[in-house]
């Protein structure tokens, strides 16, 4: 079983607040994915990163897939309430998608 | 278009009990899949298909019967359901490095 550790498992700050969200491997994996996931609905992606090294921005999200394609992060600027919600990486090897145990972020007011 | 579409939204089970959990989608994609979360463990991923007839086992795949006998369908079958599969079933469809997800089962089994 490949296995993805995301921390931290759960993250509340203040809207206006920067945060940072990691997503860990020992596995090498061809593509990582986030999405977000809010309470009674199915994750939705955000971002697909290919690439070793490689950086996305959406907004005020930033990807970054790791130079060896084992770990990734997300970074929000400036958090907003609408931001609230389980971030769940996966990695893809072969033909199966491997997910981390997600973030659960809270933004206050 | 639906997209993903699962039913029933909420299910609830007796130990011993069998039921299928149904997917359904009109995307045309090839690649569909069943996972299960569970709190603290995000999702595990059940069966896979990656095309009408051809099915494949994920990570966590006992107890759990699937089959695929059209692009558009895919349901998930609990023989003789246990406390332990107890959780939310998604189903998902796969494309050039996109999943999109159904709205979610939440099953109980008492």
């Amino acid at each position: 079983t490949q296995l993805l550790e995301q921390s931290p498992q759960f993250l509340s700050i203040q809207e206006g607040e920067n945060l940072t969200v990691y997503c860990n491997s020992s596995s090498v994996f061809s593509s990582l994915q986030w999405y977000r996931q809010e309470p009674g609905e199915g994750p939705v992606l955000l971002v697909t990163v290919v690439t070793g090294g490689e950086v996305k921005k959406l907004k005020r999200l930033t990807f970054q897939f790791g130079d060896a394609r084992k770990d990734s992060s997300l970074h929000i600027t400036a958090a907003q309430p609408g931001d609230t919600g389980l971030y769940l990486c996966a990695g893809a090897s072969g033909n199966q998608f491997y997910f981390g145990t997600g973030t659960s972020l809270t933004v206050i007011p | 278009n639906a997209g993903v579409t699962q039913t029933p939204k909420f299910q609830v089970l007796k130990t011993g009990q069998s039921m299928t959990l149904q997917c359904a989608q009109d995307m045309n994609h090839e690649y569909m899949s069943w996972y299960r979360q569970d709190p603290g463990m995000g999702l595990r991923l059940i069966h896979y298909s990656v095309g009408a007839g051809i099915t494949d086992q994920g990570e966590v795949p006992n107890g759990y019967n699937v089959s695929r006998s059209t692009t558009e369908d895919f349901p998930l079958r609990l023989l003789s359901a246990a406390p332990s599969q107890t959780s939310v079933y998604f189903c998902a469809t796969h494309r050039h490095n996109e999943q999109f997800f159904g709205p979610g089962t939440r099953l109980t089994v008492l």
